[in-house]
Parts: C-alpha cells; structure tokens; sequence
C-alpha cells in the first residue's frame, strides 16, 4: 500500500517560515492535501489539491508538489499555528486513503 | 453550512461490536459527489482511514480492518454508521466522521472538507 513519510516534529520561531514535507513515492503525481489539528479538536483543511487554500485560511499557508516530495509551507509563523499537521491522498490504484504519520509543529 | 455528528457508546467491552452512527445536517446524504468516511485516531497518535461508503451504498475499507468493519448508510435518516467488530484495547480511540468532497481538475482527486467533532470510545471490560 501507498506510505506517506513525515517528520514527526518542526520547530519555528514565530515570524519565521516554517516547511513541513510529506514523501512519497512519485507523490508529485498524485493530489496532496494537509490538515491541521489542534489539541482536542477536529482536523482542518488547510491545503488541498497541492496548493489550494480552502476559503477562510490564510494566505500565509502554501503548498508544492513535486518528484517524491510535498511541501506545506507556512510562512510568518503564529502562536497560533502551532498543531499537528496530516498530509493525505487517494490512492487511486488501490482506491483508498493514505494519511501521513503527523507532524507536530511547535512554535519557540 | 454542513454539520457531522458522532453518536453511540462511549464504552465497549473487549470482544464486542464498536457501533457508531454520524448524523449529517445542512445538506442531503444523497447528494452526489460525496463519500461518507470513517476515521480514528488513538491518544497522541495519528489519523487512521477506517472506510468510506458513497451514497449507493458502495464502500471501501482499510485492508488493515477490513474483516472486522461493517460502514452503512441511512439516507431516510440522513445517518452513516460504523461497526467493528471483535474489539480490543488497541481499538480505544477517538472516532471521526468525515465527508469526503470529489472534484475533477484534469484528475480525480477526493480530499475532507467537513469533520466531526469526533466522540472518544474506550474498549475495556
């Protein structure tokens, strides 16, 4: 089955940008979107289809996608946007959703 | 403004049925273009695609709990269920439902867009 790679946790000092990535076999030919979760909540979409920002999220949150490798990327990092991150596809071989292991982004 | 909602017990004996109902408000079920997903997540662990059900009644599930998961739909109610069957300890964890939006830009991609506020569920005797 598809694996999708994070790195467990991404430390940022705030105004910074920080970059979390999410590899994965030939991933630049698949969709990739990105969740955020804060403690005791629901997932949020933050990015999908690669580099689509759903209505509500700020422009400071950005994606790319290319080779074996996606990229959230956030730049003029917040208190605030300290979370967990999930990057996810559809495999559409096997038909099936693949998520990330989660990636916490911690806020110095 | 779409609303999904967890419903069921919050405690399950080991060996027995996990069941689980989601109750979807402001939109039909039955519309097209939408899967109906199921998701856990275990205490400070990460998210964990259980299955997914069109409104056809047509499903996919993990191959890791495919044997043991049963994902059904209610469009009269307006409701989606999950049931696991033959649960453990390693089942404790919070449930999510979740509605999964197709769009078509070249390909096909499917991706959430509306999330439960997810309902904790503890397998212990």
């Amino acid at each position: 089955s598809y694996v999708l790679t994070q790195p467990p946790s991404v430390s940022v000092a705030p105004g910074k940008t920080a970059r979390i990535t999410c590899g994965g076999n030939n991933i630049g030919s698949q969709s990739v979107h990105w969740y955020q979760q804060k403690p005791g909540q629901a997932p949020v979409l933050v990015i999908y289809y690669d580099s689509d920002r759903p209505s509500g999220i700020p422009e400071r949150f950005s994606g790319s996608n290319s080779g074996n490798t996606a990229t959230l990327t956030i730049s003029r990092v917040e208190a605030g946007d300290e979370a967990d991150y999930y990057c996810q596809v559809w495999d559409s071989r096997s038909d099936l959703v693949v998520f990330g292991g989660g990636t916490k982004l911690t806020v110095l | 403004q779409v609303q999904l909602q967890e419903s069921g017990p919050g405690l399950v004996k080991p060996s027995q049925t996990l069941s689980l109902t989601c109750t979807v408000s402001g939109g039909s079920i039955s519309s097209g273009g939408y899967y109906w997903s199921w998701i856990r997540q275990p205490a400070g662990k990460g998210l964990e695609w259980i299955g997914r059900i069109y409104t056809t009644g047509s499903t996919n599930y993990n191959p890791s709990l495919k044997s043991r998961v049963t994902i059904s739909v209610d469009t009269s109610k307006n409701q989606f269920s999950l049931k696991l069957s033959s649960v453990t300890a390693a089942d404790t964890a919070v449930y999510y439902c979740a509605r999964e939006s197709l769009m078509v830009r070249g390909v096909i991609f499917y991706y959430f867009d509306y999330w439960g506020q997810g309902t904790l569920v503890t397998v212990s005797s």
